[in-house]
């Protein structure tokens, strides 16, 4: 099972800031099968970034993300207030079959 | 617009079970695969399982494994999960997420329903 470890725990920053959130996993992970998803309180998580560096849908150019291998990174490049939020990493492969979370980093303000 | 409703939540003992639902609309529903994610109060998310679009493939965490059973019906928009021999850290807020395209990316999400295992 691959384990992915989120860095910082928690990242306090101000509105227009840049953000840097890192995501490491215990073993190589294909680019194409890492994603960003980001949660705000009492809300369902949203999907972010797929395949490492793909936005999805209606996703605003200030997040972007980047990696290969075992260290993939999430930027937000000017904070705006409504992206102070919990953000995850999440990778899945097929030899086993499975799926795993980091364990998210909380974006807060300064 | 895409909708995912979950159901079924509620307060259940340990040993016992329960069966959660997820309604689906605004899709071709029989065309995606659906994750069940948990969530427990205050921590991060924990993918449950996978079911493909025909029902015919399903994989699970380990840690549900031989407990919990996915399913759906296509011909009901509805996805299910059967939960048995519930445990104290199956307590967690369950969603449904639909995959993106072909992959396993989770796209759009339900709210989510809570499932609380206490004595």
């Amino acid at each position: 099972e691959i384990v992915l470890t989120q860095s910082p725990g928690t990242l306090s920053l101000s509105p227009g800031e840049r953000a840097t959130l890192s995501c490491r996993a215990s073993q190589s992970v294909s680019s194409s099968y890492l994603a960003w998803y980001q949660q705000k309180p009492g809300q369902a998580p949203r999907l972010l970034i797929y395949g490492a560096s793909s936005r999805a849908t209606g996703i605003p150019d200030r997040f972007s993300g980047s990696g290969s291998g075992t260290d993939f990174t999430l930027t937000i490049s000017r904070l705006e207030p409504e992206d102070f939020a919990v953000y995850y990493c999440q990778q899945y492969g097929s030899s086993p079959p499975g799926c795993s979370f980091g364990q998210g980093t909380k974006l807060e303000i300064k | 617009q895409v909708q995912l409703v979950e159901s079924g939540g509620g307060v259940v003992q340990p040993g016992r079970s329960l069966r959660l639902s997820c309604v689906a609309s605004g899709f071709p529903f029989s065309n995606y695969a659906i994750h069940w994610v948990r969530q427990a109060p205050g921590k991060g998310l924990d993918w449950v399982a996978i079911i493909s679009y025909d029902g015919k493939n399903k994989y699970y965490a380990d840690s549900v494994k031989g407990r919990f059973t996915i399913s759906r019906d296509n011909s009901k928009n509805t996805l299910y999960l059967q939960m048995n021999s519930l445990r104290a850290e199956d307590t967690a807020v369950y969603y449904c997420a639909r995959v993106l395209s072909t992959t396993w990316y989770m796209d759009d999400w339900g709210q989510g329903t809570l499932v609380t295992v206490s004595s």
